[in-house]
């Protein structure tokens, strides 16, 4: 199993443009969940989903839009980028139930 | 909602003494806390976790407590080694829709050898 996957791994935007990031797990957990982790900081929940075509927003969701077509896949779509979206964005998934979120290796995103 | 204060933000320790970190959470129908360890540059993994039905949970040199009454949980390091060098978080499950974490804000844990 790859576990959690993410691309891509680092990305420079300007002020303004617009990416996706893309996750995908093959564990075929029904929980994903989508984190920024600012410099020296904890992680904070930006959105998260509990099954296909469901989605909902964590702590932090200003800025971001999510999609959950498919089990396997939770992408991140962020519009008209900022300086303050720079960050290390992780995902993670996990089975149904409270228990170990498993995390993909994260994408350094830089917003100048 | 769910705030989870952690504590001391950093922490050295001689090689082979004991580390403690601590973690206060405020919703009380919390249910799941897992500790995860972060080195740099890399992702999150979980070293131990303790569900609110047991107070204590041990792990080789890693154990977890957990006081359901006093909302706090500790991760206790035994025999410190230059590689549990780490910052580590702590975390509270909301036992609601999705299960969601809240993380503490971390304590980078230094080993000087």
């Amino acid at each position: 199993n790859a576990g959690v996957t993410q691309t891509p791994k680092f990305r420079i935007l300007k002020i303004g443009q617009s990416m996706t990031l893309q996750c995908a797990q093959d564990m075929n957990h029904n929980y994903m969940y989508w984190y920024r982790q600012d410099p020296g900081m904890g992680l904070k929940l930006i959105y998260y989903s509990v099954g296909a075509g469901i989605t909902d927003k964590g702590e932090v969701p200003n800025g971001y839009n999510v999609s959950r077509s498919t089990t396997e896949d939770f992408p991140l779509r962020l519009e008209l980028a900022a300086p303050s979206q720079t960050s290390v964005y992780f995902c993670a998934s996990s089975p149904t139930g409270p228990g170990e979120q498993y995390f993909g290796p994260g994408t350094r995103l830089t917003v100048t | 909602g769910e705030n989870v204060e952690q504590h001391p933000s950093t922490l050295s320790v001689q090689e082979g003494d004991s580390a403690v970190i601590k973690c206060t959470y405020s919703d009380s129908a919390s249910n799941y806390f897992p500790w995860y360890k972060q080195e740099l540059g890399k992702r999150p993994q979980l070293i131990i976790d303790i569900r609110s039905n047991v107070g204590e949970k041990k792990d080789q040199r890693i154990a977890v407590t957990l006081n359901k009454t006093a909302k706090h949980f500790s991760l206790h390091i035994t025999e410190t080694q230059p590689e549990d060098s780490a910052v580590y978080f702590c975390a509270a499950s909301i036992p609601e829709y999705g299960n969601k974490l809240v993380f503490g804000a971390g304590t980078i844990l230094r080993v000087k050898s």
